[in-house]
């Protein structure tokens, strides 16, 4: 059965280095998620994408966060400059069809801790 | 805004009772709502969703989720657990109207089942 694969799953990294957290969304998906999840606390909604731009961001996905599909099957999210807070579980997900009634396929998530 | 709230941050039950696992939400729309499971290492797995249709829905290992739009709940239950369904559970709600669907979550359950 076709998955959502992520790498690394776990990475450190010092406070103001720049991370990336690659993800292989399934291959015949159009939309793609990063979510994050901080210990303890709720699966929070960074941003979408589609058709090679964003489609919606919260408003945690501020100016030190991109995202970028650099060829036809990696989808990555970039954080420029870490900070503390940013330590959490990325989630991407990935789906077929836009709407809030269609399947989001997770992948197992990267879990980053910024020291 | 939407929210989800999950009654519950951890449950125990014993292998072969009742499984009910509590959510409730608030949302301006019809909802879509949905219940992920997580098992340790893996992703965020549908367990089953409601859009349209039926009130009582019906996913996969057992589980069911009935809709009550007059209480704002969409509670998950199983008739009898297993030692299997022991993992972490969270409900998420999303709204139509053009959105690209992104997934407001709970904080999640997690479910112990002693043999």
């Amino acid at each position: 059965e076709p998955e959502v694969t992520q790498t690394p799953s776990h990475q450190v990294t010092q406070m103001g280095q720049e991370v990336i957290l690659r993800c292989v969304p399934i291959s015949n998906h159009l939309y793609f998620y990063w979510y994050r999840q901080i210990l303890g606390q709720k699966v929070e909604f960074l941003v979408s994408f589609y058709n090679n731009e964003i489609s919606e961001k919260s408003e945690i996905f501020d100016d030190q966060f991109s995202v970028e599909r650099p060829d036809g099957s990696n989808f990555t999210l970039k954080i420029r400059s870490t900070k503390l807070e940013d330590s959490a579980m990325y989630f991407c997900a990935s789906s077929e069809e836009s709407g809030g009634s269609y399947e989001q396929y997770f992948g197992p998530g990267t879990r980053l801790t910024v020291t | 805004a939407q929210s989800v709230t999950q009654l519950g941050s951890h449950v125990s039950v014993s292998e072969g009772a009742l499984v009910l696992l509590r959510c409730n939400y608030s949302s301006s729309v019809p909802p879509y709502l949905f219940w992920y499971v997580q098992y340790p290492n893996q992703g965020l797995q549908l367990l089953l969703k409601y859009t349209t249709g039926a009130t009582l829905v019906k996913g996969i290992n057992g589980f069911e989720a009935e809709f009550k739009k007059s209480e704002t709940s969409f509670h998950l239950t199983k008739p009898s657990a297993h030692m299997s369904d022991a993992a972490e559970y969270f409900c998420a709600v999303s709204e139509d109207g053009g959105s690209q669907g992104n997934l407001i979550f709970g904080k999640g359950t997690k479910l112990s089942v002693k043999p």
